[in-house]
């Protein structure tokens, strides 16, 4: 079936370094992608998506690429922030339903340190 | 405006019982989506809603789950005979339509603990 892998947490950097989440997913078809982020004490938020190969998205700084041939959908911020603390999550829903059902990976923790 | 709003935001209830998880939507939004999120776990899809049906219950781990929507807006996810497993994060999600691009609207979730 349809699953999603992320990179285990947590992950701990310094201000202003550069971040990378590698996601890799299992889909037929041609499903959409996306990254959600979890704020402490918030509910989950659309961070960006990507709904066909080789799309770019991108919001906040962060960005990922919807790469087709390496079924991977890794996000990346070039200068982390404390506020960017946080647990992303990554998701696909499959391109053969219309139902719109979200498939998620089990989340990555990201620490910020000043 | 308002986002999703779910009640209560913890609910704790002892092994064997039934409760009952209220969601309400965005206004005007006609897919809603339950899922279930475990402790250092991404949320696992429930069911799915468009209006008042529900077009996907693939995802109910038995049949101690039922939820509905009568009135294809408010829905309530129902456990009977609840058991320890059950504990978890219980996620509504509301989307204009069901697919992309439109985006699911999360609800902060209700926290059920069985005891």
């Amino acid at each position: 079936g349809n699953s999603v892998t992320q990179m285990e947490g947590p992950v701990t950097l310094s201000e202003e370094a550069f971040l990378t989440i590698n996601c890799t997913y299992t889909a037929t078809g041609y499903p959409s992608l996306f990254w959600y982020v979890q704020y402490p004490g918030e509910g989950l938020q659309l961070l960006l998506k990507a709904t066909k190969a080789d799309d770019k998205g991108s919001n906040k700084g962060f960005e990922a690429t919807y790469r087709k041939e390496t079924t991977s959908f890794h996000l990346e911020k070039g200068s982390v922030q404390v506020s960017d603390s946080a647990v992303y999550f990554c998701a696909l829903s499959e391109g053969s339903s219309n139902t719109g059902k979200l498939i998620f990976g089990q989340g990555t923790t990201l620490q910020v340190k000043p | 405006g308002a986002g999703v709003s779910q009640t209560p935001s913890n609910k704790v209830t002892e092994k064997g019982k039934y409760v009952e998880l209220r969601c309400d939507p965005i206004s005007g939004h006609t897919a809603l989506y339950w899922y279930r999120q475990s402790l250092g776990q991404g949320p696992e899809f429930l069911i799915y809603f468009q209006g008042t049906g529900a077009a996907d219950d693939s995802g109910l781990p038995n049949d101690r789950f039922f939820a509905v929507r009568p009135e294809g807006s408010v829905s309530t996810l129902k456990i009977q005979r609840t058991e320890r497993g059950d504990s978890a994060v219980y996620l509504c999600a509301s989307s204009l339509s069901a697919g992309p691009p439109n985006e699911q609207f999360f609800g902060p979730g209700t926290r059920l603990t069985v005891l």
